[in-house]
């Protein structure tokens, strides 16, 4: 079945370092692919999404990838802020050939901590 | 537009016994999913309605069961509450179709003692 692997955390980074989040999926189908942020006591919100191959997702200066060639979506931000401090899910929708569905599947998560 | 509402936003049960979670989507969506939020097993989806029929169902036992009424507004129940039920539930709605985003509530958080 459809899966989604995300590298472990927590990630701990200084204010203004290169980030970097590795995911990759698995899908039978044409998925979409999308990148959710969830900060502390609250839901999840769309950080950016990629709805088929070679598109980049952009948002707040965070940027992916949609590598067909790779299954990769892969999660990268120049200057992190510690207000990026968050748990990061990456999620693909795939709802197969004729099929109907915003189903999402998600990675694991990875906390992210900045540091001042 | 107002966003997705969940209700209530904390709940204590005992084991045994059953509990309805309420969601309110955002106006004009027609799609609604859920999906449990745990330590263990990460975010797992549950079930998905669309126009008051569920067209996609998760693996979960019998014990979860939802529902969707004609104004999208859903519920989601569970019986014979089980320790491990203890998590975040989370509701999603999303714009007619597929490819979309799904717009996330709060949650409500269930705690089984």
């Amino acid at each position: 079945g459809d899966s989604v692997t995300q590298m472990e955390g927590p990630v701990t980074l200084s204010e203004e370092a290169f980030l970097t989040i590795n995911c990759t999926y698995t899908a039978t189908g044409y998925p979409s692919l999308f990148w959710y942020v969830q900060y502390p006591g609250e839901g999840l919100q769309l950080l950016l999404k990629a709805t088929k191959a070679d598109d980049k997702g952009s948002n707040k200066g965070f940027e992916a990838t949609y590598r067909k060639e790779t299954t990769s979506f892969h999660l990268e931000k120049g200057s992190v802020q510690v207000s990026d401090s968050a748990v990061y899910f990456c999620a693909l929708s795939d709802p197969g050939y004729g099929g109907a569905t915003n189903k999402l599947i998600f990675g694991t998560g990875t906390l992210l901590a900045v540091q001042p | 537009k107002a966003g997705v509402t969940q209700t209530p936003r904390y709940l204590i049960k005992t084991r045994g016994q059953q509990v309805t979670l309420s969601c309110s989507p955002i106006s004009g969506h027609r799609s609604v999913s859920w999906y449990q939020q745990t330590p263990g097993q990460g975010l797992q989806f549950l079930f998905e309605y669309f126009s008051e029929t569920q067209r996609n169902k998760g693996n979960f036992p019998g014990r979860f069961s939802g529902r969707q009424f004609s104004n999208s507004r859903s519920e989601m129940n569970v019986s014979t509450l089980e320790l491990g039920d203890s998590a975040l539930y989370l509701c999603a709605s999303s714009p007619e179709g597929s490819y979309n985003e799904q717009f996330f509530g709060p949650g409500t958080r269930l705690t089984v003692l």
